[in-house]
């Protein structure tokens, strides 16, 4: 079992939807971080948090530490938020990476 | 253009063949990974430096790899002897800062290819 877990693996949806990615993790961390790749490998780092929720834009990023559990929501889904949406947890100085959510907005 | 650097973008080789990437991280940053992508799967970890100094290396790398960072600035990964399992996208990323803190910052890595 991997230390991060991923829901769901794919996910499909039409612009305008709100969507939510859901990480889970079995190790104690220090932070999360919640990242984005585009197709070329680009990635780029949306949220870093250890506590609570977080919100940038149209992005809301929230964790409870407890339950060893994040969501990424994204509100009025967009095409241009197509793209693999990967969770990061920061335990014993290195970031262990989920498998990623590969998302797809059709206009 | 002030973020992380990796070179080169491509690079194909013949199984056997030695490899070396480099990386050149955000100059201030103090902290430099190497990750490994295969397609449809997350980056793996490979190794971390703090500064100059490899931190920890991943169980994952065979002795085929090694990476150093000198003098705390860019970094080289090199694969001896390369397999075709090697071929992936080697990501480089750096950072500052801890925790939440932690600025993370990627480059737009290497895809190697071993025939």
């Amino acid at each position: 079992k991997n230390e991060v877990e991923q829901s769901p693996q794919n996910l499909t949806a039409q612009e305008g939807e709100f969507i939510t990615i859901n990480c889970s993790y079995s190790v104690g961390i220090s932070a999360l971080h919640w990242l984005q790749q585009h197709p070329g490998g680009g990635i780029v780092s949306l949220f870093m948090l250890s506590s609570g929720k977080k919100k940038h834009g149209r992005l809301i990023a929230t964790i409870n530490i407890q339950e060893k559990h994040s969501s990424l929501h994204i509100t009025a889904s967009h095409p241009r938020d197509s793209a693999v949406y990967i969770c990061a947890v920061y335990s014993s100085l290195k970031l262990t990476f989920g498998t990623g959510t590969r998302l797809t907005i059709i206009p | 253009d002030t973020g992380v650097s990796q070179n080169p973008r491509h690079k194909i080789t013949k199984r056997g063949q030695n490899v070396t990437f480099r990386c050149d991280p955000i100059s201030e940053h103090n902290r430099l990974y190497w990750y490994r992508q295969t397609l449809g799967q997350g980056p793996e970890f490979l190794t971390y430096f703090q500064n100059e100094a490899q931190l920890e290396k991943s169980r994952l790398l065979s002795d085929r790899f090694s990476a150093e960072r000198p003098k705390g600035s860019f970094s080289t990964l090199e694969i001896q002897r390369t397999e075709q399992g090697d071929s992936a996208m080697y990501l480089c990323a750096s950072s500052l800062g801890v925790g939440e803190e932690e600025k993370l910052f990627f480059g737009s890595g290497t895809q190697l290819s071993v025939l």
